[in-house]
């Protein structure tokens, strides 16, 4: 059964720079899937940010895009997210989740998801 | 960018009852990418519906899915007491892009 597990820090500073990690378990992060990072706000909806293949292609929510990258690590079976110049708005629980399988065009497999507070 | 618009925020409704969630596109959706999402407080969302009328693994024939075009809808037949949750609709567009409507609370009456 894949696990997908969320890592980083819960705090980051204004204007500073997000990083989490998503570690995969029970599958191997160079499969025929696309990997994602969705985010809620406190209270809110969710919000698609990006997604990463093995290959190390992208595709990006255009509202983020000049702000976000995301990498592969597939000696480590990871991939991780940064975000960077964030402020109060970026406040949210972020999830990382699998587009693939059967279900192509939803997110079958997610992790827990991990709160990130942006505040000094 | 497609945006989806669930109706109605709020449904309030008895267990037993039958439930149906409507989700709207402002333009239209191929039936492959449309799927519907169960979210419980404090847990990450899980997959229900996928390809606009398919069940995920695992679950209950209770769920289903239909519509095509703009108009979808997810229908629970005889709500359980664990079935009182938000639900999302979401597509996959050809950008990509992946969007999410706004949720529907369904809450016991």
């Amino acid at each position: 059964q894949l696990q997908l597990q969320e890592s980083g820090p819960g705090l980051v500073n204004p204007s500073g720079t997000l990083s989490l990690t998503c570690a995969v378990s029970g599958g191997s992060i160079s499969s025929s899937d696309w990997w994602s990072w969705v985010r809620q706000p406190p209270g809110k909806g969710l919000e698609w940010m990006g997604e990463v293949y093995h290959d190390g292609r992208t595709n990006f929510n255009p509202s983020l895009k000049s702000r976000i990258t995301m990498s592969v690590d597939k000696s480590k079976n990871h991939f991780s997210l940064k975000l960077t110049s964030v402020t109060a708005a970026d406040t949210a629980v972020y999830y990382c989740a699998r587009d693939g399988g059967v279900a192509l065009g939803a997110f079958d497999f997610w992790g827990q998801g991990t709160m990130v507070t942006v505040s000094s | 960018e497609i945006v989806l618009t669930q109706s109605p925020g709020t449904l309030s409704l008895s267990p037993g009852e039958r439930a149906t969630l409507s989700c709207r596109a402002s333009q239209s959706v191929s039936s492959s990418y449309l799927a519907w999402y169960q979210q419980k407080p404090g847990q990450a969302p899980r997959l229900l519906i996928y390809g606009t009328s398919n069940r995920a693994t695992g679950i209950p024939d209770r769920f289903s899915g239909s519509g095509s075009g703009t108009d979808f809808t997810l229908t629970i037949s005889g709500l359980e007491p664990e079935d009182f949750a938000v639900y999302y609709c979401q597509q996959y567009g050809s950008s990509p892009e992946y969007t999410f409507g706004q949720g529907t609370k369904l809450e016991i009456k």
